[in-house]
Formats: structure tokens, sequence, C-alpha cells
């Protein structure tokens, strides 16, 4: 099993368009929770952190559910801007130093 | 404030060539970091250096080898270049605290022939 498990998409969704992204982790022991934006033939950066009471920043609402080991990406209003791949990222067991990237969830807003 | 810088940004090798990908952070950061990214595997750690003068292996450090430069470079070599390490090259940073994030470079795009 994956560390770190995400639908790889691809997400089709029409501007305006509500759309939610799940991840799992393995480890239950994880403390550090991410969700970085990849744009096409460029590096991740960070979108978020994922707090235990769950975070909103403007259209994006991040959710962790340490009790079934997931966490979640919510984009209300999609733009076109939108479009890009979410990485799900947490810590790994043996470090704090050491991020886990998942494969990325692909989303295409179309106008 | 340039942050995560990176070279070569593209590179074509053949098969057994040697090269080393550059890496250099003007954040002050403590830990860096070497990924590789390939087509549906998201990425994967090569090595990291969780403080200036160490440096430990990550998921795949099979046919690589880094070295910590100082605070601020972490270089990255390919002894012998092969195939299988096409691939994208992501140099990253850290403040080393929890919940701080890491901060990428461009990336090095690398074509082994």
């Amino acid at each position: 099993r994956k560390e770190v498990e995400q639908d790889p998409g691809p997400f089709n969704v029409p501007e305006g368009a509500t759309v939610a992204f799940n991840c799992t982790y393995s480890n239950s022991a994880s403390q550090s929770f991410f969700w970085y934006r990849q744009d096409c033939r460029k590096e991740p950066k960070l979108l978020m952190s994922v707090y235990s009471s769950g975070n909103e920043d403007g259209r994006f609402t991040a959710q962790l559910n340490r009790a079934s080991q997931y966490i979640s990406l919510l984009i209300r209003d999609s733009k076109l801007s939108d479009s890009a791949t979410y990485l799900c990222v947490v810590n790994s067991e043996d470090s704090s130093y050491k991020l886990i990237f998942g494969s990325g969830t692909r989303l295409l807003v179309r106008p | 404030n340039a942050g995560v810088t990176q070279t070569p940004k593209f590179q074509v090798l053949k098969t057994g060539q040697s090269m080393t990908l550059q890496c250099a952070q003007d954040m002050n950061h403590n830990s860096m970091y070497w990924y590789r990214q390939d087509p549906g595997m998201g990425l994967r750690l090569i090595y990291y250096s969780a403080s200036e003068g160490t440096t430990d292996k990550g998921e795949v450090p099979n046919g690589y080898n880094v070295s910590r430069l100082n605070k601020r470079e972490f270089s990255l070599r390919l002894e012998s270049a092969a195939p299988s390490q096409t691939s994208v090259y992501f140099c990253a940073s850290y403040k080393g605290q929890t919940n701080n994030e890491q901060f990428f470079g461009p990336g090095t795009r690398l074509t082994v022939l």
C-alpha cells in the first residue's frame, strides 16, 4: 500500500463548480499535512497546511480526519486558473524532516 | 531574494556519463532535499540533509551521491548515468519546524540516452 494515495483524476469541471479531492495516508503517527499545487512543468508550491480543526483560505477548505486517516480539499466557485495537479503531502513516520508526496490529482476547469 | 535556484534547467547525457546538479537557497534554511518526479509516480525523495554537515538517504538513493557544501548549497551527483535516471529533479529547502513549508526550485529536466 502506498503511504499517500490519491485519485489521479482528471476531474473535469465547469467554471463555478465545487470540487472535492480526498487523500488517504497510512502512517497514523503523521503530524503534518499539506496540500501542494503543481502547474504543468513547474515546481510544487504550498497551497495550504491542513490543521486538525480544519481550515479555510478563501475558496479553499481543507479537512483532516485522523480516525479514518484521510485529508480532503474542497474548492468552491472553480476558476480556470485552478487547473493544476493537487498533491497531498504528509510527514514521514521516521522523520518530521521528510515529507511523503501523493502522486497528485489533476483538475481541469473548463469555460 | 531568489529562494531556491537550480542549475542546469535542462541536460541530455549519454549512458555512463557523469554530472552534478547544483542547488542553492538564500532563505537560511537548515534542511535541503533532492527529489525526482516521474509520470504517475509523484515526487520521490533521493537524499536529504537535515542540517549542514549531515546527509541521509531517502527512498531512491541508488545511483546518486550528494554533498552539502555549506548551509546554502546542496549538490546531487550522478556518477554513471543510466536511462532509468531520466526524470525531472527538484531541489527543496525547509526551515525545520513543524508545518513550515518546503520551498522548491524550478527543476532540472534530465534525459539519459
